[in-house]
């Protein structure tokens, strides 16, 4: 079992619409949860950093981690057409500067 | 702003080239991070570095190498590169809260 899934899409939606991409991960260790967004032929970027259970929010984004269930979810709100990218989730147990597992990157493309 | 510095966004090299890829940050960072990224398999962990002169093994180190002379500089080396070796190649630097990274090197090997 990989220690992190993350389904690949390709995920299509309507400018404006509400976007949930997700992952679940198998280790209860993990405490670290991060989502990065990579524009292709770009590396990727730090998007959100949480810690532990719950919700976070910066602006359209909103990052939430349920431990029980083992699963992280990324909120886009009123998606642009600039969201257009691969979504990856990362995991960590130790802190997210240290060794991170990464999820194989959703893609999303928004359209006009 | 941390900036990662990959020293060549496309490569190509012949089989059993000795292939360098470098990668310089610029803020101080301890730790720095190589990866491939394949289609369908994501980021995949080669090698990393905690300090100067400090490797270790990631999740995939066979047929790579790394060197870490100063905390700036992180080079990954394929002693003997192969075709399986094709790839995107991410940099990443880090402190405590999350990685930075390069714009990626892509690597051809014919």
């Amino acid at each position: 079992q990989k220690e992190v899934e993350q389904d690949p899409g390709p995920l299509s939606v309507p400018e404006g619409a509400i976007v949930s991409l997700n992952c679940t991960y198998s280790n209860s260790a993990f405490q670290y949860f991060m989502w990065y967004r990579q524009y292709s032929r770009k590396g990727p970027e730090l998007l959100m950093y949480t810690y532990s259970s719950g919700n976070k929010e910066d602006g359209r984004f909103t990052a939430q981690v349920d431990k029980s269930s083992k699963y992280i979810s990324l909120f886009i709100r009123d998606s642009q057409p600039s969201d257009s990218a691969t979504y990856l989730c990362a995991i960590s147990p130790t802190g997210g500067g240290n060794k991170l597992t990464f999820g194989t990157g959703t893609q999303l493309k928004v359209e006009l | 702003d941390v900036k990662v510095t990959q020293s060549s966004r496309y490569l190509v090299k012949r089989t059993g080239e000795k292939v360098f890829l470098e990668c310089v940050q610029d803020m101080d960072h301890e730790n720095m991070f190589w990866y491939r990224q394949d289609p369908g398999l994501g980021l995949r962990l080669i090698y990393f570095s905690y300090d100067v002169k400090m490797k270790e093994k990631g999740d995939i180190p066979e047929g790579y190498s790394v060197s870490r002379e100063k905390k700036e500089r992180f080079s990954l080396i394929l002693e003997s590169a192969s075709t399986n070796q094709t790839s995107m190649y991410l940099c990443a630097s880090s402190l405590k809260y999350g990685y930075t990274f390069g714009s990626g090197t892509r690597l051809t090997v014919v």
